[in-house]
Formats: C-alpha cells, structure tokens, sequence
C-alpha cells in the first residue's frame, strides 16, 4: 500500500540522548513535512521540504534538523533532547501544492 | 506570520444533528485543507479548497478566500465523526509551507 511510513512508533528517550525519527515515503512527492502536535496546540510545523536538497524552517524547528538526501526519505534528527520535546511527531508529503498525506505518527517520550 | 484561528474549540453534538465549523486565516493563501483526526490520532484529508464550495456525502465545505475564512458543514452527523477537525493553509509565500490551526475538537452523542 503506497504511503508514508514513519519509526519508530514509540520511543522513550533520557534528556541529552540524540535520536532520529525516520519518514519514507513511496509516492515520490516533491514536498515533505515534519510537524509535532501537543494537547490542545494543533499541529506545529518543525520543517519542511519543497524537493530533494532543498530543506526550510517552520514554526518550531529549534532543536530540530533535517536532510533530504533523496526524493523518498526526510528524516527528523533531535541532538541533544530536552523533555519539552515530549509529544507526537507526524510527517506528512504532499505534491507541489498538493494534498498531504500523512504518515501514522511516531510518540516521542523525553524523560 | 500568518493566524489561523479555529471555531468553535470544542462541541458537543446529539447523533443526527448538523454543525458548522469555522477557520479564519490573516493572510493571503495558495490553498486550504480540511483534515479529520479520528480518535486513535490517524489524519485524513476532507477536502482540498482553495475557494469555491466542495461536497462528500454528509460533509461540505466552502471556502471564501477574498474573506479569509473557510466552513465545514457536517450534516445529520454520527458517532464516526467524532474527532478533531484541523484546518491547514499553504502560505501565499515561501514554498509550500503548510500552517495548521488549533482544531475543533467534536464529539458525537449516540
């Protein structure tokens, strides 16, 4: 089934550890998207991607990168993780101006 | 940047009832979506509105772009529609950044 896949599901992760979520996406859409979403607070665009090698800032993307070495995989890196980033990652793609689909969700616990 | 504000934040509706939910935005757009979270957090996409009016069955949407402001009607609603509603607009600028409101939380009484 074409789609987004995302890992991993869940994570628990100490303060300080680095950690990478992965987002693969098999329709080859131009743009992808990582976004977090916190109780009561929506969706919130960390990154985004208009093409391969082409990577841009959303509305939180501090403590947050990304690389788009290909068309298919965008994936979310966290250095050094801080408990304020504690929440559901979802990534999403979309062609050029496009509806986007979206990817399960990966669960982020910092502790 | 850009506001997209969401309304009501939360509603309760009696199975069969019709509602309308309400997404202003502050700036000019490409495009607007309709997404549905439903309960286990899995997003769909509605509707793909950059203006004019679309309808799916029981959901319709209409989206005035000179006005800044999108509905979603949900007619004789049921327990499946239970969920949250976002909103999501392309900005006018910058790629295809996507902002998402805060969502209209809907729960559906048998």
């Amino acid at each position: 089934t074409a789609g987004i896949t995302q890992a991993p599901t869940s994570q628990i992760l100490a303060a300080g550890r680095s950690m990478t979520l992965r987002c693969t996406q098999d329709m080859r859409h131009n743009a992808m998207y990582w976004y977090r979403q916190d109780l009561g607070l929506g969706l919130r665009l960390i990154h985004y991607s208009n093409t391969a090698g082409t990577t841009g800032k959303g509305e939180v993307p501090d403590g947050y990168s990304v690389s788009r070495a290909n068309t298919d995989d965008f994936p979310l890196t966290l250095a050094s993780a801080v408990p304020s980033q504690t929440s559901v990652y979802f990534c999403a793609s979309s062609e050029a101006g496009g509806v986007l689909t979206f990817g399960a969700g990966s669960r982020l616990t910092v502790l | 940047g850009i506001q997209v504000e969401q309304s009501p934040p939360d509603l309760i509706l009696q199975e069969g009832a019709n509602s309308t939910l309400r997404c202003n935005f502050s700036d000019s757009v490409n495009n607007l979506q309709w997404f549905h979270q439903n309960p286990w957090g899995q997003l769909i996409n509605l509707f793909y509105i950059p203006s004019g009016t679309k309808q799916n069955g029981r959901l319709s949407a209409t989206t005035v772009a000179t006005e800044r402001y999108s509905l979603l009607y949900i007619s004789s609603s049921q327990t499946t529609d239970s969920g949250v509603y976002f909103c999501a607009v392309e900005l006018g600028t910058g790629g295809f950044k996507t902002i998402f409101g805060a969502g209209t939380r809907l729960f559906v009484k048998a």
